[in-house]
């Protein structure tokens, strides 16, 4: 049951243009959502999170957008750098009940940004 | 500035061995967790600890064991080590929980 989705596997951008990376979620307890990056043989870093009271939190060129009613989350990046080419991983959690703080992981996004 | 350390990075292990992943933080972080990756998957968490002297299971701990004596160290040990661990395993801490966990580097294993 995989509760996180990232349904598109790669995504390919010109550099300076928008990458836009999606995640859909089915636990309605979920109220606390991030993103992930993460370049080969390293492990994951923190990018950027939002809590379920927000639909939108920015941080520079990383915007999340969250849609409570359609259980979908996105990471937009403007303008897109080479750099920003690496791995994705869309992750929630739910703050009450027996999964409290556990993170649920999405498959990722591999994104290649060519200059 | 090390965050969260695993060792090792490599290893190989033969079917029916078994071995112990290191994990260490210096963040003062009360949560640690480990997490594995297969390939085109995300990652999954194996166990996870509240606190020195508490662990708990996670969605995938079949075939592991941890312990966490300090607050610094999370070893986690394979036991009769499987082909289907081969896996890359991910170390990380929160300062609670709910809220943004850190990694580390991630530790290789391939089961022959």
């Amino acid at each position: 049951d995989q509760q996180v989705k990232q349904n598109s596997p790669s995504l390919s951008v010109q550099e300076g243009r928008i990458s836009i990376l999606n995640c859909d979620y089915t636990n309605s307890m979920f109220d606390y959502f991030l993103w992930y990056k993460k370049y080969p043989a390293e492990g994951p870093t923190f990018l950027i999170s939002i809590s379920s009271i927000k639909d939108k939190n920015e941080d520079g060129r990383f915007t999340v957008f969250l849609n409570k009613s359609a259980k979908h989350l996105s990471l937009h990046i403007v303008p897109s750098q080479p750099g920003d080419s690496a791995v994705y991983f869309c992750a929630a959690s739910a703050r009450g009940g027996t999964s409290y703080g556990k993170l649920t992981f999405g498959q990722g996004t591999i994104l290649t940004v060519h200059p | 500035n090390a965050g969260v350390t695993q060792t090792p990075k490599f290893r190989i292990l033969k079917i029916g061995q078994s071995m112990t992943l290191q994990c260490a933080q210096d963040m003062n972080h009360n949560y640690m967790y480990w997490y594995r990756q297969d390939p085109g998957m995300g990652l999954k968490l194996i166990y996870y600890s509240v606190g020195a002297g508490i662990t708990d299971k996670g969605e995938v701990p079949n075939g592991y064991n941890v312990s966490r004596s300090t607050t610094e160290d999370f070893p986690l040990r394979l036991e009769l080590a499987a082909p289907s661990q081969t896996s890359v395993y991910f170390c990380a801490s929160s300062y609670s929980m709910g809220n943004t966990i850190y990694f580390g580097e991630g530790s290789w294993l391939t089961v022959v």
